[in-house]
């Protein structure tokens, strides 16, 4: 899941299966991440968040883990289906101890292709 | 409109032209950000608004580059003097803060530079 260069890693996967996306951040201060769903000619869309005091988090048929240890974060999305293909960004905040956000940083994406 | 709305959605200019993008913002979010995204690549930071603070411009790639707000409303990113690698989409978002780091994309300007 991580990036390297200017090409975004892909994965591929079968209608049904289980799909793990993983991103590692850089910043240890971040304490709020949030993973999007960017579709072809759209702006990203909201998935799930999760804050730093949290390792997992379930939404529906998504979940993101949180492991600030290695500073690592990942979206598993169940039972994939072809409209779930698109590019996937993580992105990740801090409050700096205030009580507003900073500008979010985003991770390179993962490009998800999902087959019938 | 319900959503963050950014104009126009595409824009052809030649370059050494200067060009204006407009980012509407959801009502009632205090907090904007603009976005470059290249291409097959992820985002690029360029500017944060956050209420009546100072703006956060330490992404904006050369002082060719500019944006403002006015209030809580409407956002303008100005690029001078166009350059080729100036092409690509630019994103802006909002969110409602404090208390939350959700941010809602608009559709996106496409940028060409020729």
């Amino acid at each position: 899941g991580e990036s390297v260069g200017l090409h975004l890693p892909t994965l591929s996967v079968q209608e049904g299966d289980n799909s793990i996306i993983n991103c590692a951040y850089s910043n240890s201060a971040s304490d709020y991440f949030i993973w999007y769903k960017q579709e072809s000619g759209k702006g990203p869309q909201f998935i799930i968040d999760i804050r730093s005091n949290m390792d997992k988090r379930q939404g529906q048929r998504v979940t993101v883990l949180l492991n600030k240890t290695v500073k690592h974060l990942s979206l598993q999305i169940a039972a994939t289906q072809p409209g779930d293909s698109a590019v996937y960004f993580c992105a990740e905040t801090s409050n700096a101890g205030g009580t507003s956000y900073g500008k979010l940083t985003f991770g390179q994406g993962t490009i998800l292709t999902v087959h019938p | 409109g319900a959503g963050v709305s950014q104009s126009p959605s595409n824009k052809v200019t030649e370059k050494g032209k200067d060009v204006e993008l407009r980012c509407d913002p959801i009502s009632g979010h205090t907090a904007l950000y603009w976005y470059r995204q290249r291409l097959g690549q992820g985002l690029e930071f360029l500017i944060y608004f956050q209420g009546n603070s100072a703006p956060d411009k330490s992404g904006l790639p050369s002082d060719r580059f500019s944006a403002e707000r006015t209030g809580e409303s409407v956002s303008t990113l100005t690029i001078q003097r166009t350059q080729q690698e100036d092409s690509a989409v630019y994103l802006c978002a909002s969110s409602l803060v404090p208390g939350s780091a959700e941010a809602f994309f608009g559709q996106g300007t496409r940028l060409t530079v020729v």
